[in-house]
């Protein structure tokens, strides 16, 4: 089993729309989570930290469930911009972070 | 500006042929660590430092040495390189530790092929 666990879409959302997705992992002891926004062939980058409580960033809301030990993401109102590969991020502490494959999203006019 | 800078962007070589791609941060960071990218698999980790002279594997080292003298700089050497390592690398640096701050920096990556 990866130690985190994305779907790869694609989710093919219309412009406007809400879209939300998951991420899975497997460490319980997981400390820190983060979802990044990668362009085709481009840099990952930061979109936002992931914190206890959940968290909003303008359109995006990400929350975290240690319980059952996974992360989302919601984007709303779309826009075409936001097509893009979405991964998440655990920092399980001491040593390397853990990368999911990635989520595509892909928003239609 | 807060930046990973790696060089070469590109780089085209033949089978056998040394090659190093540097990689230097200008944040302070002690953590520091080269990702391959492929097609499905996602970003994997290939070597990590936590610190200067301290280096450690990641998931897929083979094929690969690096080497941390200075805190800002951490490059990956090819001693022989194969076609297999044909890919996309980054180079990433962050804060050590585990908390909310600890996001990481990416350079803009180096696209290799070997041939």
């Amino acid at each position: 089993r990866k130690e985190v666990e994305q779907d790869p879409g694609p989710f093919n959302v219309p412009e406007g729309a809400t879209v939300a997705f998951n991420c899975t992992y497997s460490n319980s002891a997981s400390q820190s989570f983060f979802w990044y926004r990668q362009d085709c062939r481009k840099e990952p980058k930061l979109l936002m930290s992931v914190y206890s409580s959940g968290n909003e960033d303008g359109r995006f809301t990400a929350q975290l469930n240690r319980a059952s030990q996974y992360i989302s993401l919601l984007i709303r109102d779309s826009k075409l911009s936001d097509s893009a590969t979405y991964l998440c991020v655990v920092n399980g502490g001491w040593g390397k972070f853990q990368f999911g494959a990635g989520t595509q999203v892909v928003v239609t006019p | 500006e807060a930046q990973v800078t790696q060089n070469p962007r590109y780089l085209i070589t033949v089978t056998g042929k040394k090659l190093t791609v540097t990689c230097s941060q200008n944040m302070n960071h002690e953590y520091m660590s080269w990702y391959r990218q492929d097609p499905g698999l996602g970003l994997r980790q290939i070597y990590y430092s936590m610190n200067v002279e301290v280096t450690d594997k990641g998931d897929v080292p083979e094929g690969y040495k690096v080497s941390r003298k200075e805190k800002r700089n951490f490059p990956l050497i090819l001693e022989s390189p194969s076609p297999n390592q044909t890919s996309l690398y980054f180079c990433a640096s962050r804060r050590q530790g585990a908390g909310v701050n600890t996001e990481a920096f990416f350079g803009q990556g180096t696209r290799l092929t070997v041939v």
